[in-house]
């Protein structure tokens, strides 16, 4: 079981609707996580850091579930400057603890 | 403003060629890290550094030097560059309340 997963997509979204997606991670131990915005050859943008049970950001909403062990992310009243791929970042442990990435999640907004 | 910035931000090399990536950032972080992105394998991390002259390996260190004399700049070094080293390359820096990590721009490097 990889460390941290993500479904791939493409999630197609029509424009001014909601997309929600999970990652999942294997560490229970892990302390902190973080969602990212990748666009296409560009580097990674952060977009959220995601602590306690989640938190909300304009139309970004994160949540942690630490029980079943994901964390999700879901976009109100997508617009077509949202596509990209999200990738789920987790820090498994101390704050120096490496970061484990996850493959990321496309997310193609469509008019 | 706060930035991570990288040069060169594309690069065509022959095999053999020695090359130096720079990066540099602003924001007094004392953990810096290199990673290189490659289709379908994600982002993989080459070296890493927790403070100056404090640096160790990552996942995909071969063919790779890092050096860190200096907290804000972190250059990665190929000593001997290879066709397998052709690659989207970025530098980044972590720090701050939440131990957040800032990318740099990338570099885009070809090796023939």
């Amino acid at each position: 079981r990889k460390e941290v997963e993500q479904d791939p997509g493409p999630f197609n979204v029509p424009e001014g609707a909601t997309v929600a997606f999970n990652c999942t991670y294997s560490n229970s131990a892990s302390q902190s996580f973080f969602w990212y915005r990748q666009d296409c050859r560009k580097e990674p943008k952060l977009l959220m850091s995601v602590y306690s049970s989640g938190n909300e950001d304009g139309r970004f909403t994160a949540q942690l579930n630490r029980a079943s062990q994901y964390i999700s992310l879901l976009i109100r009243d997508s617009k077509l400057s949202d596509s990209a791929t999200y990738l789920c970042v987790v820090n498994p442990g101390a704050a120096g603890n490496k970061l484990t990435f996850g493959g990321g999640t496309r997310v193609l907004v469509k008019p | 403003e706060a930035q991570v910035t990288q040069n060169p931000r594309y690069l065509i090399t022959v095999t053999g060629k020695k090359l130096t990536v720079t990066c540099s950032q602003n924001m007094n972080h004392e953990y810096m890290s290199w990673y290189r992105q490659d289709p379908g394998l994600g982002l993989r991390q080459i070296y890493y550094s927790m403070n100056v002259e404090a640096t160790d390996k990552g996942d995909v260190p071969e063919g790779y030097k890092v050096s860190r004399k200096e907290k804000r700049n972190f250059p990665l070094i190929l000593e001997s560059p290879s066709p397998n080293q052709t690659s989207l390359y970025f530098c980044a820096s972590r720090g701050g309340h939440y131990y957040e990590q800032y990318f740099g721009p990338g570099t885009r490097l070809t090796v023939t």
